[in-house]
């Protein structure tokens, strides 16, 4: 069936460091990808997504390309800030029973310090 | 209106006790999802409900009911629950417009301790 592998945390970085995280997929069709964020003691929010290959996906700085050829949808930011200090879930969604379902990986802790 | 909203925010109830969360959404989606999170892990997907009937249920205990009673809300009614049942319950839901890949949008879910 289809997984999601993303790096194992935490990640703990300084202020204005460069971050990525790895995310990896196993599909048999052609699925959207997605990171989604959860603040502490919050709910998801999407972050970004791309729906087809080679699509760029971005928002708040953020950025993830979707990979066909290695079937990745890695994040990056080129200078993270202590508010993003989250945790973040690579996932990816599957038609299955005619409604869409998510598949998550296990999420990467991020802490960023002053 | 792009939210979707949960009540209530915490709950703590007994083994014993009858109890029910709620969402709503108004953004005329038509798909609406259940998910249990524990902490330090994903969440996991329990229900489906697409135009208002049950489409996925994840083989979940049927100390967890269900119940869809228009477009725009979702209940979940909890009875006979168990402390492992204790976790993070989000609601989500996705337009279901016929389009494959819809994003699912989450509210802020409800904090649930089962003593």
């Amino acid at each position: 069936g289809n997984s999601v592998t993303q790096m194992e945390g935490p990640v703990t970085l300084s202020e204005e460091a460069f971050l990525t995280i790895n995310c990896t997929y196993t599909a048999t069709g052609y699925p959207s990808l997605f990171w989604y964020v959860q603040y502490p003691g919050e709910g998801l929010q999407l972050l970004l997504k791309a729906t087809k290959a080679d699509d760029k996906g971005s928002n708040k700085g953020f950025e993830a390309t979707y990979r066909k050829e290695t079937t990745s949808f890695h994040l990056e930011k080129g200078s993270v800030q202590v508010s993003d200090s989250a945790v973040y879930f690579c996932a990816l969604s599957d038609l299955g029973g005619g409604s869409e379902k998510l598949v998550f990986g296990k999420g990467t802790k991020l802490t960023v310090n002053p | 209106d792009t939210e979707v909203t949960q009540t209530p925010k915490h709950l703590v109830m007994g083994m014993t006790n009858k109890k029910s969360l709620k969402c709503e959404q108004h953004m005329g989606h038509r798909a609406m999802y259940w998910y249990k999170q524990k902490a330090k892990k994903p969440p996991e997907l329990m229900f489906v409900y697409s135009y208002e009937k049950l489409s996925i249920n994840e083989s979940v205990p049927s100390r967890f009911s269900p119940e869809c009673p228009n477009s725009s809300l979702l209940n979940l009614h909890l009875h006979a629950l168990q402390p492992e049942d204790s976790a993070l319950y989000l609601c989500a839901s996705s337009p279901y417009s016929g389009r494959l890949q819809e994003t699912q949008y989450f509210g802020p879910g409800t904090r649930l301790l089962v003593l």
